[in-house]
């Protein structure tokens, strides 16, 4: 079944050590996103991509990056993990725009633990 | 302003009987797409149901359907018959011009189905 991939599904890290987390896709859709969930709140996009196109939040810290060496695979990577990064973190697809039916897939996400 | 808001913290229902989760929105743009996602513990975002703002009807998918009142910019979701299962987070967003890019996600409706 075409799908959202996210791995690991739980990752521990220590304060201040880089850690990345990887999201792969075999819907072929041009959009990615990441989306940063803390307990019980909305997901905070981060930034997406359309294509190669980078489009960060205003709001998103520096220490967030992202990769999207080709269509299938996307990942995070946070320079310096603090104990306020703790969270979880969604990737999701969507389709070729612009179409305002185009649902975002999301994966099962990856659970961020800092020590 | 927010784009989504959702003034549910968290509801109660009995099994079986019907129950809604109220959404309002904000937007100046005349083309957009409401969409209702459901998050279970385990943290997947399911997506349930889409409504466009061009749609002269009210979307439904089985147990759910969209209480679309373009007028007073809401967009409720009725879910019928409720099971146990239905016992998640409920996420309603809005993805607008230009482009259709970005998901605007409401802080959630946490459901609790009584036996």
């Amino acid at each position: 079944d075409a799908m959202v991939i996210q791995n690991p599904r739980y990752q521990v890290t220590q304060f201040g050590k880089p850690v990345t987390l990887s999201c792969s896709q075999t819907l072929n859709h041009n959009v990615m996103y990441w989306y940063q969930q803390k307990s019980s709140q909305a997901p905070k996009l981060l930034f997406h991509y359309y294509d190669k196109d980078f489009n960060n939040e205003a709001d998103t810290p520096d220490n967030f990056q992202s990769r999207r060496p080709n269509t299938s695979f996307c990942f995070l990577d946070i320079r310096s993990p603090g104990l306020g990064d703790a969270a979880m973190y969604l990737c999701a697809t969507s389709r070729d725009l612009p179409a305002s039916y185009n649902e975002q897939f999301f994966g099962p996400g990856t659970r961020l633990t800092v020590l | 302003a927010q784009k989504i808001t959702q003034t549910q913290p968290g509801m109660f229902v009995q099994e079986k009987e019907a129950v809604t989760l109220d959404c309002t929105y904000d937007t100046s743009d005349p083309s957009y797409g409401l969409f209702w996602y459901k998050q279970p513990s385990s943290g997947e975002m399911i997506f349930l149901i889409y409504q466009g703002s061009y749609d002269q009807q009210n979307a439904t998918e089985g147990r759910y359907s969209l209480n679309f009142q373009k007028a007073r910019k809401s967009a409720n979701l009725v879910i019928s018959a409720s099971q146990l299962g239905d016992s998640a987070m409920y996420f309603c967003a809005m993805r607008e011009g230009p482009g259709f890019n970005k998901f605007y996600f409401g802080s959630g409706t946490k459901l609790n189905v009584k036996p």
